[in-house]
């Protein structure tokens, strides 16, 4: 079964250091998004993706993050300067359609922890 | 406006038992329901989901119980297994526009014993 493919599991990087998060979804879908989950609470919605533009985004999704489809088959989250509540598991997903027709593929996540 | 709320936070049901997890929601805008299951350090995957144009969808073991006017939906988990131990978490989103982000629940923690 196809699998939304995540890089690193986990990263562990200093305060105020810039972080990419790498994904590469599954390859026919064309819907791409980011969802974090802090340590024990509910996973939240960063931003959507498609067409090469963000569609949607949270009122998470600052300044600080930016997203990208450098080429065919990656998607990216970019944190320029990580702040200590920036810690938490960071799941990609993605869908061949809209997801809420389609369904969402997550990702296994990527582990960041801001020192 | 847009929480999801989800109870219990844990629960713990004996092997063959039936699991209920419950959402309510407060936008009646939201149209789209769907519940995820999620192992330890994977990914939530899909479960099931229903629309609010239906009360009740089954599938296997697993069916959705929505009741539209209470703006409730609910998880039932006949004949639980230890397998079906994991977080389960509701979902609701809105609109046909090209992102439908989905607004989650707090999430259950459930545990099958043998």
């Amino acid at each position: 079964e196809p699998e939304v493919t995540q890089t690193p599991s986990h990263q562990v990087t200093q305060m105020g250091q810039e972080v990419i998060l790498r994904c590469v979804p599954i390859s026919n879908h064309l819907y791409f998004y980011w969802y974090r989950q802090i340590l024990g609470q509910k996973v939240e919605f960063l931003v959507s993706f498609y067409n090469n533009e963000i569609s949607e985004k949270s009122e998470i999704f600052d300044d600080q993050f930016s997203v990208e489809r450098p080429d065919g088959s990656n998607f990216t989250l970019k944190i320029r300067s990580t702040k200590l509540e920036d810690s938490a598991m960071y799941f990609c997903a993605s869908s061949v359609g809209p997801g809420r027709s389609y369904g969402y593929t997550f990702g296994s996540g990527t582990r960041l922890t801001v020192v | 406006q847009q929480q999801v709320k989800q109870s219990p936070q844990s629960l713990i049901v004996q092997k063959g038992g039936i699991s209920i997890i419950n959402c309510a929601y407060e936008n009646t805008a939201f149209d789209y329901f769907p519940w995820y299951q999620q192992f330890p350090g994977k990914g939530p995957a899909l479960l099931i989901a229903i629309r609010p144009d239906v009360s009740e969808k089954k599938e296997g073991r697993f069916t959705i119980s929505f009741n539209k006017s209470a703006k409730q939906f609910s998880l039932h988990i006949m004949d639980s297994q230890p397998g079906d131990s994991a977080t389960y978490f509701c979902a609701a989103s809105q609109g046909a526009n090209a992102g439908n982000m989905l607004t989650f629940g707090g999430g259950t923690r459930l545990m099958v014993k043998p």
